[in-house]
């Protein structure tokens, strides 16, 4: 059964610490994207990735965040240093390569920045 | 860029009852879905539908691209139902290209 596998599940950090989410998206998708989501609200899109280019990534703070995708198989999202604000669960999905990009999504890391 | 506009926002209903989710989209769009985030957080695609209408088991989905609207029905509800109900599309423009943004949800109560 096909899945997109996201690490850590969870994250409980101080502030100032460097945080690295990794997701695995599934194997022949060709995009992948970070969502962000904050108490049950709207998913709010951080970057996303087609052919492991870089599309988009205005929705990110960019003094903080970084993500790349060095390889087909992973994904990796940073923020460096992190603050209470950016606690969250951060979510991975990847799109299969048929044109229709419908999107299958990784279970999330909860990340807490005390 | 494009505006995903979801209604209601909150929806309380009995076991057994019908209801109809709304996502709007201010323009032209390549491709919608919607998805349904359980309880625990885990986010279930249910339709791709672009257009057209779509159906499975008790849920269906409508989307009048011309309109700019999509309809997500949901009969003869059950307490799994309960979550939030989101809309997600991806413009038709070349500048927004594979970029999929999603609305801010209908949360959805079904009461026993």
């Amino acid at each position: 059964d096909a899945r997109v596998t996201q690490t850590p599940r969870h994250k409980v950090t101080e502030m100032g610490q460097e945080v690295t989410m990794r997701c695995q998206p599934i194997l022949g998708h060709n995009t992948v994207f970070w969502y962000r989501q904050t108490m049950m609200q709207g998913l709010e899109l951080l970057a996303y990735f087609r052919n492991r280019a870089p599309l988009d990534d205005s929705g990110m703070p960019k003094d903080r965040f970084s993500a790349e995708m060095p390889d087909a198989t992973l994904a990796t999202l940073k923020i460096q240093p992190s603050e209470p604000r950016d606690s969250a669960v951060y979510f991975c999905a990847s799109g299969n390569p048929a044109g229709a990009n419908v999107l299958t999504f990784g279970a999330g890391s909860r990340l807490t920045v005390l | 860029g494009i505006q995903v506009e979801q209604s209601p926002p909150d929806l309380i209903l009995q076991e057994g009852a019908n209801s109809t989710l709304r996502c709007n989209f201010s323009d032209s769009v390549n491709n919608l879905q919607w998805f349904h985030q359980n309880p625990w957080g885990q986010l279930i695609n249910l339709f791709y539908i672009p257009s057209g209408t779509k159906q499975n088991g008790r849920l269906s989905a409508t989307t009048v691209a011309t309109e700019r609207y999509s309809l997500l029905y949901i009969s003869s509800s059950q307490t799994t139902d309960s979550g939030v109900y989101f809309c997600a599309v991806e413009g038709a423009w070349s500048s927004s290209a594979s970029k999929i943004i999603f609305g801010s949800g209908t949360r959805l109560s079904i009461r026993p």
